[in-house]
This record gives structure tokens, sequence and C-alpha cells, in this order.
């Protein structure tokens, strides 16, 4: 079962352009989304997260949207750049009752190309 | 500070061997998370430690296990490997205590022949 679904799998935007990437979950007991950026070879690195009780968060270029009731939140990266080509994973997480352990679930990823 | 170390980063196996893969945490966190990531299936968690003791768990088999030491630097170990045990294996570190921010290593890329 997928609880995060991401989309598009794929996308290719002209340098300077906006980058969107959307996520949608399942399960209302998430309430911590991170964005990790991850480049060939490397291990996925934190960009931005956001919780449920803010509806935006912004962080130099990156910003994240969440909508609470439609359980979907996405990732924008304004004046896209070459450098900013990789992939991308939306996650969410929640504390598991009692153990106080965080599980991060992940979307599948978008593949990010920016174009010059 | 220095970030989350794994090692080896690249490890090649046989079907039917065994293989323990290393993650030392950054300085101060306490907790230790172990993901599996395929072309397939994506990122997938395995199981996390917090003070040497096993916290949480992913749907893998009991082939896979781990382990966390006092110092919080963890191991995790694959027995009966099968071809399609290939993957990144990330490990993740966050504090642990309201540490829901997790930082991950660079991996161990494992190739199953």
């Amino acid at each position: 079962q997928q609880q995060v679904k991401q989309s598009p799998q794929s996308l290719i935007v002209q340098k300077g352009g906006i980058s969107i990437i959307n996520c949608a979950y399942e399960n209302t007991a998430f309430d911590y989304f991170p964005w990790y950026q991850q480049f060939p070879g490397k291990g996925p690195a934190l960009l931005i997260a956001i919780r449920p009780d803010v509806s935006e968060k912004k962080e130099g270029r990156f910003t994240i949207s969440f909508n609470k009731s439609a359980k979907q939140f996405s990732l924008h990266i304004m004046d896209s750049q070459p450098g900013d080509s990789a992939t991308y994973f939306c996650a969410a997480s929640t504390r598991r009752s009692g153990a106080g352990s965080y599980q991060l679930t992940f979307g599948k990823g978008t593949k990010l190309s920016v174009i010059p | 500070k220095a970030g989350v170390t794994q090692t080896p980063r690249y490890l090649i196996k046989t079907r039917g061997q065994q293989v323990t893969l290393s993650c030392s945490p950054i300085s101060g966190h306490r907790s230790v998370s172990w993901y599996q990531q395929t072309p397939g299936q994506g990122l997938q968690f395995l199981f996390e430690y917090f003070s040497e003791t096993q916290r949480n768990k992913g749907n893998f088999p009991g082939r896979f296990s781990g382990r966390q030491f006092s110092n919080s630097r963890s191991e995790m170990n694959v027995s009966t490997l099968e071809l399609g045990d290939s993957a990144l294996y990330l490990c993740a570190s966050s504090l642990g205590v309201r540490g829901e921010t997790q930082y991950f290593g660079p991996g161990t890329r494992l190739l199953v022949l």
C-alpha cells in the first residue's frame, strides 16, 4: 500500500522556470512532511520540511505548499537552475505511538532536469 | 559537525552469503534508521534503533537485522543474500527525542551476484 503518491515521475524545466512537484498522502496521522534532494551516488539531503499547522513555508527558492483538507502538499522551485537537476522525494512521518519513533514514508521520487 | 558516515561504500557478494554494513551517526544523535533504496520499490524503511534498542521495524524478512552500540554506531546485517537484495542501503540519524528530522549518509551500494 503506497501511502504517499508523488507526481510527476520526471520533469523537464527551462532554466529560470518554476518546477512543481506534487504529493498526496492517505494517513491522516502524518504530522511531518519533509522534502529530500538526491544527486546520483549520494544519499538524500533534507531540503525543506513543513508541519500541517502551516499552509506554506519558504526557504530561498524552495517553497512547500500544504493543503491539509485535500491531504496534498507540493514543492515549488523558483528560478530553477541546472544545478537543481536531481531526484526529489517527498516524505511523511508520524510519531509511532508510545515508542517515540519516527518512520519516514517516501514518495517514489521525481527526476528533475533543468535545461539551459 | 561531521555528517553520517557509512562503510563500506560499495560491496559485491554472491547469493547465500551474508553481509554487514556499518553506520556512524552525527555526533549527539541517538537514533539510527536504515532504509533500502531500489529503482522499483523506492525508499523503504527497514528498522530504527535508539539507545541500543530496536524501536521500530518495517516489513522486511528476518534475514535483515541490525544492532546499535553504546556510542550510537549501528550495524545492519543481511543473511542468506538473494539477488533482490541488491540495493543502496541508507542510514539516517536523528536526535531521537522529538527528532523527526533525519539526516542521511551516502549509502552502501550492495550488489548480489
